[in-house]
């Protein structure tokens, strides 16, 4: 059964890079959407971005200039760098995984990143 | 951006009553649309996935419908489990969005 665990720093300085790393058990990464997915404290989902296999990427278009989503294969995890973080940044992370026609149907349990000083 | 509105935000409703939630686009997403229900402190779930196929191991109480810019979900007969928020996704663009959700609450 695949497994997403989300890790990285909890806390991150404004204009500082935030950092993430979702890692993958029971599965490839090869041929799937690696989608990255953030909340807000009391607020609705926002799609940050992903990644398809072969280094297609997409991004939210707000986001654009400062997000980037990578997969690492060796050790089969997926990373978001989000640069020139500020306190709109501080949310919940998520990273899910498609299969089939089916947009984000795997999903970690996420990671709560603040942005403060 | 595809903008997705769904209505209503706040629902009530009680035990058994059928529960409809609507989600607009704001251009075609031809059947790229799926609904997912959250519960506090956790991670979303996948309920439905191409506009109406129900994902597997979700009750079939659970219905989704439509097409182009126009999308239901219906929940027959709501159950106590089921008091949670819900969001559409559109995946069909290049950058996907989520509906603003639609909270169902007692009633």
């Amino acid at each position: 059964q695949v497994q997403l665990q989300e890790s990285g720093p909890g806390l991150v300085k404004p204009s500082e890079t935030l950092s993430l790393t979702c890692s993958v058990s029971g599965g490839s990464i090869d041929n799937y959407y690696w989608i990255w997915i953030r909340q807000p404290p009391g607020k609705g989902l926002e799609w940050v971005g992903h990644y398809y296999n072969g280094g297609t990427t997409s991004y939210k278009p707000s986001l654009k200039s400062r997000v980037s989503i990578s997969v690492d294969t060796s050790k089969n995890q997926i990373s978001l760098r989000l640069t020139s973080v500020s306190a709109a940044d501080t949310a919940m992370y998520y990273c899910s995984r498609d299969a089939s026609s089916r947009p984000s149907t795997i999903w970690g349990r996420g990671i709560f990143v603040t942005v403060s000083s | 951006d595809i903008q997705m509105t769904q209505s209503p935000t706040t629902l009530s409703a009680s035990v058994g009553d059928r529960v409809t939630i609507t989600c607009r686009a704001s251009q075609s997403v031809n059947t790229w649309l799926a609904w997912y229900q959250q519960k506090p402190g956790k991670a979303p779930k996948l309920l439905i996935f191409k506009a109406s196929s129900l994902e597997s191991g979700v009750p079939s109480r659970f219905s989704g419908s439509g097409f182009g810019t126009e999308f239901t979900l219906n929940i027959a007969s709501l159950q106590p489990d089921d008091f949670a928020t819900y969001y559409c996704q559109q995946y069909n663009s290049y950058s996907w969005t989520f509906g603003q959700g639609t909270k169902v609450e007692v009633k």
